[in-house]
């Protein structure tokens, strides 16, 4: 599975659109784009899952750069509660397989 | 949505002691499920992979006559720490995929954190 790279922490105001990146250069034409995040002494929660496209769910957008490098997951208004710890994880899809995990990114929402 | 429960979500007990943790999958079955180890402040490893009706794969590393799963069950995979002492304190985590998986994530149980006095 291809590598990912996530500044290691962030903040932003409450009610404030939260933009967390991600670097995935060798990403493979196969492999999809997820983000989970782990609020403290959680377990991890799925958020969103793209391939090319940009999607949007309850949660969150995902936006991913046309040379599928990059991609930013957008929470449009963050509130105290998404503080967390978030992972972007590149992975193949349809295959029972481990996800790995890297040191993730670290979103502090200020009131 | 898919729901993992684990259970229990806390254990503290005296060293020696075997403990043993459930990981069921509530509306989906699942025929792999994971087992995770999370020390603080540190990230989730990867312990071992549990297959449904056969044996489990563990990470290089991991002590399988330590760390025995089972997985009897499309909706149940257990995770038992023989003889444990304090350095297998930790917090453990399992997850499940969905046995129709085309395109669906994994899910994750809330954690058990295990304290060995």
């Amino acid at each position: 599975d291809a590598k990912t790279t996530q500044p290691p922490s962030m903040d932003c105001a409450e009610g404030r659109a939260a933009n967390l990146p991600c670097n995935h250069s060798t990403i493979s034409g196969n492999e999809y784009v997820y983000w989970y995040r782990q609020i403290h002494s959680q377990g991890p929660q799925y958020i969103i899952h793209g391939l090319k496209n940009n999607e949007t769910n309850e949660m969150a957008s995902l936006i991913i750069t046309e040379d599928r490098k990059s991609s930013t997951l957008i929470l449009p208004h963050a509130t105290l509660r998404d503080t967390a710890v978030y992972y972007c994880i590149v992975q193949f899809s349809g295959s029972a397989r481990q996800l790995t995990f890297g040191s993730g990114t670290q979103l502090t929402v200020l009131p | 949505g898919a729901v993992v429960s684990q259970h229990p979500s806390r254990v503290i007990c005296k060293s020696g002691t075997s403990v043993k943790i459930e990981c069921r999958s509530l509306d989906f079955q699942a025929t792999t499920m994971f087992w995770y180890r999370q020390f603080p402040k540190k990230s989730l490893m990867l312990m071992a992979t549990s297959n449904e009706g056969s044996k489990a794969t563990y990470e290089q590393g991991v002590e399988k006559d330590k760390f025995l799963i089972n997985h009897a069950s499309l909706t149940l995979s257990t995770l038992t720490v023989t003889s444990a002492h304090p350095e297998d304190s930790s917090f453990y985590i399992c997850s499940a995929v969905p046995q129709v998986a085309s395109n669906q994530p994994q899910h994750f149980g809330d954690g058990t954190r295990l304290s060995i006095l």
